[in-house]
């Protein structure tokens, strides 16, 4: 079936930039997303890009997709304290939006 | 932009009683909702989808008769946890698509139940 992975954990110095990776299996996906989730929040969408594309960028934010490896990063340039949260890849596939396991984002300084 | 509200944001119950948790599309219909689990440093698990009109698609392994849903507007869609026991601890959010074409949900700020 359809599976999303994510490393858990990623800790990066506050000014470097955050780079999270992603994977999925369902070749057919239209749309993956990043969402971002707070403490004790529901998610947030970030941004998303179509299967057709290999490069969004939004303002601090850069989304790359290899779809031949089916590899989808998130890149957040100048990453600050406020960054820190869980960030959630997602496809889309069939009717159903089918989410990674989250990354858990930390900022030292 | 499209808001969902949850209500309530969180709930505290005894065990055995039934807890009711409202998913409300704000400035938007929703025929179709989807409702989601999550664990402690965990995923989310979508539970099932919820189908304005008529009636829910369970996932695998998730009770029907346990967790009831009821989507009887456009705008609104419930969750009941019947005889709720404290392994039915969660948070449950639910989300809606916002009509665009980009398949974008949006999500509500989610429920906190914690079952005593």
């Amino acid at each position: 079936g359809e599976d999303v992975e994510q490393s858990l954990f990623l800790s990066v110095r506050e000014g470097d930039s955050s780079v999270i990776n992603c994977t999925y299996t369902d070749s057919s996906s239209t749309y993956l997303y990043w969402y971002k989730q707070e403490p004790g929040a529901g998610l947030q969408l970030l941004t998303y890009i179509f299967s057709n594309m290999d490069m969004k960028q939004d303002q601090r934010l850069t989304v790359l997709l290899n779809k031949k490896d089916k590899h989808l990063s998130l890149r957040i340039a100048d990453t600050q304290t406020g960054d820190s949260a869980i960030y959630f890849c997602a496809e889309s596939s069939a009717s159903k939006i089918i989410f990674g396991s989250g990354t858990r984002l930390s900022i030292r300084p | 932009g499209a808001v969902v509200s949850q209500h309530p944001s969180w709930v505290i119950c005894k065990s055995g009683t039934s807890v009711k948790i409202e998913c409300r599309s704000l400035d938007f219909q929703a025929t179709t909702m989807f409702w989601y689990r999550q664990f402690p440093k965990q995923s989310l698990m979508l539970m099932a989808t919820s189908n304005e009109g008529s009636k829910a698609t369970y996932e695998q392994g998730v009770e029907k008769d346990k967790f009831l849903i009821n989507h009887a507007s456009l705008t609104l869609s419930t969750l009941t946890v019947t005889s709720a026991h404290p392994e039915d601890s969660s948070f449950y959010i639910c989300s809606a698509y916002v009509s665009g074409g980009a398949n974008v949900l949006t999500f509500g700020a989610g429920s906190r139940l914690t079952v005593l």
